[in-house]
């Protein structure tokens, strides 16, 4: 099984930083990786799909890159939106899929 | 619009089994996949299956076979989840998620997810 290690865990940052998210694979996923966005209460939201596209409505300070087994989520100056718990998923091993544990970005 | 809407709330007692529907609309429903994933209390996302509305097909992931079942109902476009045999570690979100048949575009539509309690 594919595990997917994300780090760090949680981390503090303030309105406008840069906050870097890293999701490493335990194998060659090529580029079928995707990050989510969970808020309190609410359900996922689909920020970034195959490693790097942008998805539909999600502003463009949010940037997903790498491949193979070491991904990134970037999210250039962080708005107070956008604390939340991120999560990396993988669909390289379809019909089964994993998602990462998660990292939480909260408010310094 | 694409819409995903679950059943509400549930509460049920360990050995019980509970079935969340998840009723879509918007969209072709036999053209996605229906996924399922929960997130349990300080816990993170875990994919549980999918079904594919076309042909009834599902796959699941290991811990959840032989206790989760998925169906649908072409009729009314909507998915079905049930557990049984719930333990108390079962206590979670539930969530329904689409994605394309080709998986290389993630989940990009969920449901506003249902809260399973187990409890004595």
């Amino acid at each position: 099984d594919i595990q997917l290690t994300q780090s760090p865990s949680s981390l503090s940052a303030s309105v406008g930083d840069r906050v870097t998210i890293t999701c490493r694979a335990s194998q060659n996923i090529n580029r079928y990786i995707h990050w989510y966005q969970v808020k309190r209460g609410q359900a996922p939201k689909l920020l970034i799909y195959a490693a790097s596209s942008l998805q539909s409505g999600v502003p463009s300070r949010f940037r997903g890159s790498g491949s193979g087994t070491d991904f990134t989520l970037t999210i250039n100056s962080l708005q107070p939106d956008d604390f939340a718990t991120y999560y990396c998923q993988q669909s390289y091993t379809t019909p089964l899929f994993t998602f990462g544990g998660g990292t939480k970005v909260d408010m310094k | 619009q694409v819409r995903l809407v679950q059943s509400g709330a549930e509460v049920k007692k360990p050995g019980a089994s509970v079935k969340v529907s998840c009723r879509t609309s918007g969209y072709t429903f036999t053209g996605n996949y229906v996924h399922w994933v929960r997130e349990a209390p300080g816990q993170g996302l875990e994919w549980m299956g999918w079904i594919n509305p076309k042909s009834g097909g599902t796959n699941f992931a290991q811990k959840f076979q032989g206790r989760v079942t998925l169906t649908r109902d072409t009729s009314i476009n909507t998915a079905y989840m049930e557990v049984k045999r719930l333990r108390s570690d079962d206590t979670a979100v539930y969530y329904c998620a689409r994605s394309y048949f080709d998986f290389a575009f993630g989940f990009d539509y969920w449901g506003q997810g249902t809260l399973v309690t187990v409890s004595s």
